[in-house]
C-alpha cells in the first residue's frame, strides 16, 4: 500500500514533443505528490509538486495532472528539449507518517534532437 | 548555501571492511534522510532523523547498517561488515522541519559505494 508505481521505465521523445510520465498509488492518506529530476552523477532535485486539493499545476513547460478518484498523477513536459534528458521520479508522502517520501521506480527520458 | 554535502563521492572497499559515509545537511534544516539508490530497487529510504533523533529506521536492511546524527550539522551511515550487495549510490537529503511533509527535500550528490 506504500508503493508508488511509475511508468514507463524509459521514454524517447523527439525535440519539441510532449513527454508524459504516469504514476499510480494506493494509499489514500498520501497528501503531497512531488516530481524529482535527476541528472547522471547528481542527486534528485525537486521539479514540481502538487497537493490533492487541485487537479493541475503548471510551472513553465512542466505540468502535473492529478486524478484523486483514480489515484493517479502524471507529469507532462511540453516542447521537450534535449536538456530535459534525465531520470524523473514521482513520489508521495503522508504527513501522518512523518512526511517521508516514497519514490516511484523512475523513468529515463531521452529527448532526441 | 553550499547545499547538502556528502563525502566521499566514491568509495571502493573490500568485502568485510567497515565503510562510513558522511553527510552535512543544510544549515537550519531539522530533518535528515538517508536513501539508497540501485537499478533494481530504485530509491529506498533507509532512515530519517528529526532534530537529530532517529524517527524511522524501518528501511535499514540489517544490523550491519547503522546511522547516527550527533549534532544538527553532521550525520554518518556506517556499514560493518560491508558486502558486495551493498554496492549502490547512497544519498543524504535534508529539509526544514516545518516543511517535513515531504516538502523541500534537498539531496546531496551522493556517495557511490562499490564493495568488491
Amino acid at each position: 500500500q506504500q508503493q508508488v508505481k511509475q511508468s514507463p521505465q524509459s521514454l524517447i521523445v523527439q525535440k519539441g514533443g510532449i513527454s508524459i510520465i504516469n504514476c499510480a498509488y494506493e494509499n489514500t492518506a498520501f497528501d503531497y505528490f512531488p516530481w524529482y529530476q535527476q541528472f547522471p552523477g547528481k542527486g534528485p532535485a525537486l521539479l514540481i509538486a502538487i497537493r490533492p486539493d487541485v487537479s493541475e499545476k503548471k510551472e513553465g513547460r512542466f505540468t502535473i495532472s492529478f486524478n484523486k478518484s483514480a489515484k493517479q498523477f502524471s507529469l507532462h513536459i511540453m516542447d521537450s528539449q534535449p536538456g530535459d534528458s534525465a531520470t524523473y521520479f514521482c513520489a508521495a508522502s503522508d504527513y501522518n507518517q512523518g512526511g517521508k517520501l516514497i519514490f516511484g521506480q523512475g523513468t529515463e527520458l531521452s529527448v532526441k534532437p | 548555501d553550499a547545499g547538502v554535502i556528502q563525502s566521499p563521492r566514491h568509495e571502493v572497499t573490500e568485502m568485510g571492511q567497515e565503510v562510513t559515509l558522511r553527510c552535512k545537511p543544510i544549515s537550519g534544516h531539522n530533518s535528515l534522510f538517508w536513501y539508497r539508490q540501485t537499478m533494481m530497487r530504485g530509491l529506498e529510504l533507509l532512515i530519517y532523523f528529526n532534530n537529530n533523533v532517529p524517527i524511522d529506521d524501518s528501511g535499514m536492511p540489517e544490523d550491519r547498517f547503522s546511522a547516527k546524527m550527533p549534532n544538527a550539522s553532521f550525520s554518518t551511515l556506517k556499514i560493518q561488515p560491508s558486502e558486495p550487495r551493498d554496492s549502490a549510490v547512497y544519498f543524504c537529503a535534508s529539509s526544514p522541519q516545518e516543511q517535513a511533509r515531504g516538502y523541500g527535500y534537498t539531496f546531496g550528490s551522493g556517495t557511490r559505494l562499490t564493495v568488491v
